[in-house]
């Protein structure tokens, strides 16, 4: 089955800063891949999400690539705001059988003032 | 729009004790999930519900039964709670089954004593 890897589980930047995050996937036909930001003692909030088709997709400060080739797929965070700080995880569902989503095990970023 | 209505937030039993989570949608949507959160693991999918009249197991689904009571309205059952099932239990809906965005609720924090 699908397996999602996510790296890394802590990342620490500067206010203004660039984060960036990263998540590789087994099943080469999967073909949708959402964030999700969770904030503390909140569920999951899709922040962006991009399709096998496309190759990147912005949304203001957020953008995700997705490399079908490496089977890999990264979010992109410019411009940090303390208010960035969260836990953001990825997913991917598997292009076979059930689609379910297949999370990684996020990453807890802490934007610093 | 409250979007996914999870009920209660916090609820702590005692070994071998039962209870329902509730979770109530108003997105109109067909597809429903329960998940469970544990540190470092990422969410797990117990079980999930594609359509109303229908449901089906997910990864993690034993000393668990669900409900899919109508359109809106999504149960999770522990018949007999276990110290194992400790852990934050999160529903979400979606559209239709498959690859599309999930909205999920603020979770229920359950701890077994």
């Amino acid at each position: 089955g699908e397996n999602v890897e996510q790296h890394p589980s802590t990342l620490s930047v500067q206010e203004g800063d660039s984060a960036v995050i990263k998540c590789t996937y087994s099943d080469s036909a999967s073909n949708y891949f959402p964030w999700y930001k969770q904030e503390l003692g909140k569920g999951p909030q899709l922040i962006i999400d991009i399709r096998s088709n496309v190759g990147e997709k912005k949304d203001q400060r957020i953008a995700v690539t997705l490399n079908k080739t490496a089977k890999h797929f990264s979010l992109h965070i410019t411009e940090t705001q303390p208010e960035d700080s969260a836990v953001y995880f990825c997913a991917a569902t598997p292009g076979t059988g059930f689609q379910k989503l297949v999370f990684g095990t996020g990453t807890r970023l802490l934007v610093s003032p | 729009n409250a979007g996914v209505t999870q009920t209660p937030k916090f609820q702590v039993l005692k070994t071998g004790q039962s209870m329902t989570l509730q979770c109530a949608q108003d997105m109109n949507h067909n597809s429903m999930y329960w998940y469970r959160q544990d540190p470092g693991m990422g969410l797990r999918l117990i079980y999930y519900s594609a359509s109303e009249g229908t449901t089906d197991k997910g990864e993690v689904p034993n000393g668990y039964n669900v409900s899919r009571l109508n359109k809106r309205e999504f149960s999770l059952r522990l018949e007999s709670a276990a110290p194992s099932q400790t852990s934050v239990y999160f529903c979400a809906s979606s559209t239709v089954i498959g690859n599309q965005p999930q909205h999920f609720g603020d979770g229920t924090r359950l701890s077994i004593l």
